[in-house]
């Protein structure tokens, strides 16, 4: 079975650019989570959907942040004008069903504002 | 504040040691799993462990819901064993999945 698809797996940006990043979950698998992952840190949440659904966007920075999940598969997320503060591993992973299923993540995109 | 607090935060080993990780959580929770982040930053599951304790190889996690914690046993360590280890929590009632900041593991010949 193949896992969490990532693409790019490395982006270098200067401040104001913008970038996407793109997500293919495990088959059949309805929710898929964004994270984000500083130097030295965990992985922190930034969005979660439930099929197309967005059930917890709270941790998105919105006015620069956004993430789609059009027909629940494929997921993009997208920073329109890149920060330094943003430079970080951007992961995504996905489970199946309730919260008690466990978590399958991709390799992630390593990010780099200059 | 930190809902799932690791330690330690780092460890050195000489190859063949033993190592006790631990991840304890601030609130109550459904489950948690332990992740392994490879130097090049891919994750990989260890263990899904709602409860109790589960082994593989020479990897063995114990986990006490009731008492908010849980625990990752290394033994006869290896130097592919060096990078990060992660525990994650899951809440009661909803999706959300909070993670600790990791064990930063160094294995030395």
């Amino acid at each position: 079975e193949a896992g969490v698809t990532q693409s790019p797996r490395y982006a270098v940006l200067q401040e104001g650019q913008a970038v996407s990043f793109w997500c293919d979950p495990i088959s059949g698998h309805d929710t898929l989570y964004w994270y984000q992952q500083p130097r030295d840190q965990g992985p922190q949440l930034l969005v979660y959907f439930r099929d197309e659904a967005v059930i917890d966007n709270s941790q998105l920075p919105s006015d620069r942040f956004s993430a789609v999940r059009p027909k629940g598969t494929n997921s993009t997320l997208k920073i329109q004008s890149a920060k330094q503060g943003d430079t970080a591993t951007y992961l995504c992973a996905s489970s199946f069903g309730d919260s008690n299923e466990r978590l399958f993540f991709g390799h992630g995109t390593k990010l780099s504002v200059l | 504040g930190q809902q799932v607090q690791q330690s330690p935060a780092s460890l050195v080993l000489q190859e063949g040691e033993n190592a006790e990780l631990q991840c304890n959580f601030s609130t109550s929770l459904n489950s948690m799993q332990w992740f392994y982040q490879r130097p090049e930053g891919s994750l990989v599951s260890l263990f899904y462990n709602p409860s109790g304790t589960k082994q593989s190889g020479r990897l063995t996690s114990t986990t006490v819901i009731k008492e908010r914690r849980s625990s990752l046993h290394i033994s006869s360590s290896q130097i592919t064993d060096s990078g990060t280890y992660l525990c994650a929590m899951f809440r009661n009632n909803n999706n959300r999945i909070f993670f600790g900041d990791g064990t930063q593991l160094v294995v030395k010949p």
